[in-house]
C-alpha cells in the first residue's frame, strides 16, 4: 500500500466552481499536511500547510485535515481559469531531521475552463 | 523567478554521455535536496545535504552522483544513464533540514535520455 494515496485525475471544472482535491494516507504518524500547486513547467510552490486534524482558510482555499479518517482535502471556492495546475498533497511525520521526511502523492491536475 | 534557480532547464542526452545538473540558492537555507518527478508517480526523494554534508541517500542508483560545494550549490552528476531516467528533476532547499513547511522549489530540469 502506497504511503499516500492521491487520484490524478484530470479534473476539469467550469470557472466559478467549487473544487474538491482529496488525499487519504495511510501512517497514523503523519501529523504535518501541505499542498503544494505546480504550474506547467514549474517546480511546486506551498500553497496551505496544517498541523493535526482540523480546517484552515487562506483566501478562496480552505484545507481540511481528518485525523481518525486518515484523509485530507483542499477545497477551491470561485475557480478561476488561474487555478489550473497539478495540485499534490505532501504530508510528514513531523519536524527534525530524522522526522522531517516529505511524502508526497501523485499529483491532481485540474483545468478551469472559462 | 524563485529563490532556487536550475540549469539546464532541458536537457537531451545519450546513454552513453556524462552531464551535471546544477542548483543554485539565494535564500540562505541550510538543507538541499534531489527529487526526481516522474509521470503519474509521486515526487521521489533522491538525496539530501544538510550543511554541505549529504545525510541521506533514497538507495538511488551510482549513475547519479550528487556534489555539494557548498550550501548554496547543489549538482547531480549524470552518467551511464537508462531511458527510464528521463523524468523532471528537481531541486529544492529548506532553513533545515526536516523544516517541512518550508521547503522551496526549483523549476527542475527536464531530463530525456536517449
Amino acid at each position: 500500500q502506497k504511503e499516500v494515496e492521491q487520484d490524478p485525475g484530470p479534473l476539469s471544472v467550469p470557472e466559478g466552481a467549487i473544487v474538491s482535491l482529496n488525499c487519504t494516507y495511510s501512517n497514523s504518524a503523519f501529523q504535518y499536511f501541505m499542498w503544494y500547486r505546480q504550474y506547467s513547467r514549474k517546480g511546486p510552490e506551498l500553497l496551505m500547510y496544517t498541523y493535526s486534524s482540523g480546517n484552515k482558510e487562506d483566501g478562496r482555499f480552505t484545507a481540511q485535515v481528518d485525523k481518525s479518517s486518515k484523509y485530507i482535502s483542499l477545497f477551491i471556492r470561485d475557480s478561476q481559469p488561474s487555478d489550473s495546475a497539478t495540485y499534490l498533497c505532501a504530508m510528514s511525520a513531523g519536524r527534525g531531521s530524522t522526522l522531517g521526511r516529505l511524502y508526497f502523492g501523485r499529483g491532481t491536475q485540474l483545468t478551469v475552463w472559462p | 523567478e524563485t529563490g532556487v534557480t536550475q540549469t539546464p532547464r532541458h536537457l537531451v542526452m545519450g546513454m552513453t554521455n556524462k552531464k551535471s545538473l546544477k542548483c543554485e540558492q539565494h535564500l540562505g537555507h541550510n538543507a538541499m535536496y534531489w527529487y526526481k518527478q516522474s509521470a503519474k508517480k509521486p515526487l521521489e526523494l533522491m538525496f539530501v545535504y544538510n550543511f554541505k554534508e549529504q545525510t541521506e541517500n533514497n538507495s538511488v542508483p551510482s549513475r547519479f552522483s550528487p556534489e555539494c560545494p557548498n550550501s548554496s550549490h547543489l549538482f547531480l552528476h549524470l552518467h551511464t544513464l537508462q531511458p527510464e531516467d528521463s523524468a523532471l528533476y528537481l531541486c529544492a532547499s529548506s532553513q533545515n533540514r526536516g523544516q517541512v513547511d518550508g521547503y522551496t522549489f526549483g523549476s527542475g530540469t527536464r531530463l530525456t535520455v536517449v
